[in-house]
Parts: C-alpha cells; sequence; structure tokens
C-alpha cells in the first residue's frame, strides 16, 4: 500500500522568510515517482516537480527547492524568500511505476504568507 | 504546453438532475485521463481511471453508475453525476497524462453545488 504523510496541515510565515514543508511516504516498490503540486485559492492544481525514485539529486528552480532522501522516506519542498504569492495549499503525490499507477496525495500543507 | 481544460468550472443545480463536466486536453493527447473528487480542506481522492477507448476503472467505493465515464477520444473525457443529490455536492477535478510515469495535469476543477 502507498501513503503520503504531510505533516505540516496549516504553515505561516512572514514574508521573505524560508519554509519547509515536510513529505514522507511509504511504498513497497523500488521504482516510484514522487511529485508536489500546488493548488492556489482559485482551486487548480499546478504541477511543480516530478522525481524518479532513482534520482536523488536535489532540484533547484528560482526560489523552490526540493531535497529527496530515499533513506528518511522523505521529498521536503523548500521555498525561500517567500512570496505572499505563495500562499496555496501544497500537495505531495506518490506514484508507483508499474500496473495500475495510481497517484496517491497527501493531504497537503496550507501555506500562508503574511506580507 | 499540457494545459488540461474543464468545464463547466461551477455549476448550481437542483437534485434530481444529472451533470456532466468535460476534461479536454488542449495541446496534447491523453491516453489517460483521472478523475478526482475533492472535499473541503481535504485531498483529492480518484474516482476513477479511464482509458480512450475502453471503460473506466473505478475505485472502490465509487458508485460507476451514479458517476459515468466516457473517454471517446485521445483528449476528451467526460464525467456525468446522474440524479445528482446534496451530497454529490463537491469540487471536482480531472487530469491527464501522455504516457505512463509523466506526471498529470490538472484541470482547474468544477465546484457542483446540488440544492
Amino acid at each position: 500500500a502507498q501513503k503520503v504523510t504531510q505533516a505540516q496541515t496549516e504553515i505561516s510565515v512572514v514574508e521573505k522568510e524560508d519554509v519547509t514543508l515536510d513529505c514522507v511516504y511509504e511504498t513497497r516498490d523500488t521504482t516510484y515517482y514522487l511529485f508536489w503540486y500546488k493548488q492556489p485559492p482559485s482551486g487548480e492544481l499546478v504541477f511543480l516537480i516530478r522525481r524518479n525514485s532513482f534520482d536523488e539529486q536535489n532540484e533547484i528552480s528560482g526560489r523552490y527547492s526540493w531535497n529527496f532522501q530515499k533513506s528518511t522516506s522523505s521529498f521536503n519542498f523548500t521555498i525561500t524568500a517567500s512570496q505572499v504569492v505563495d500562499s496555496a495549499v501544497y500537495f505531495c503525490a506518490l506514484m508507483n511505476s508499474g500496473g495500475y499507477q495510481k497517484v496517491t496525495f497527501g493531504i497537503g500543507t496550507k501555506l500562508q504568507v503574511i506580507p | 504546453g499540457a494545459v488540461v481544460s474543464q468545464h463547466p468550472s461551477w455549476v448550481i443545480c437542483k437534485s434530481g438532475t444529472s451533470v456532466k463536466i468535460e476534461c479536454r486536453s488542449l495541446d496534447f493527447q491523453a491516453t489517460t485521463m483521472f478523475w478526482y473528487r475533492q472535499f473541503p480542506k481535504q485531498s483529492l481522492m480518484l474516482m476513477a481511471t479511464s482509458n480512450e477507448g475502453s471503460k473506466a476503472t473505478y475505485e472502490q467505493g465509487v458508485e460507476k453508475d451514479k458517476f459515468l465515464i466516457n473517454h471517446a477520444s485521445l483528449t476528451l473525457s467526460t464525467l456525468t453525476v446522474t440524479s445528482a443529490h446534496p451530497e454529490d455536492s463537491s469540487f471536482y477535478i480531472c487530469s491527464a497524462r501522455v504516457t505512463s510515469n509523466q506526471p498529470q495535469h490538472f484541470g482547474d476543477g468544477t465546484r457542483l453545488s446540488i440544492l
């Protein structure tokens, strides 16, 4: 069974602060994919990143960075110098690579950036 | 690229009516489309997976006769909520992907309110 845990349900930070959103996953598969999505108040889901289980290299995209640690089954997301526009719910998701390829979403972390 | 359009974005209708929601991949051909349901402040729950030209695969607990899914072409899938009741009120969101192991790209969602 697959499981994604986002222990932080809500986080509030002041603008320009850095913030890390935690994601811990469980899977029996050796090959899998991890994702982060952003859901702003308008409701649409925006794809941010995909990482496969064989690639533990950390990634940076502008103010966003991701830390994938297979040893701790974690895929954390850091926003540097947060901005008000970053306020949204962020979902971490896991997909197995074979067969059905069902995506399991975490419950989401609501991030509020205060000006 | 990878734009998914969902229509309508908001529906309010009387109990007992049927509602059709369309999901279109605008700039790619989607072999697989997914339908999710999201209750307020909760994560996305997969309802069904549809592959073009074949019957949808429903998740446990989702009524096939209640939520009719048609994926007649590589760019269009529809979800029809038949004889809708107030408990069907929710945010329905579709996603599409080109091939396996690729990220899902989401539509903007449909807010369904049944009076």
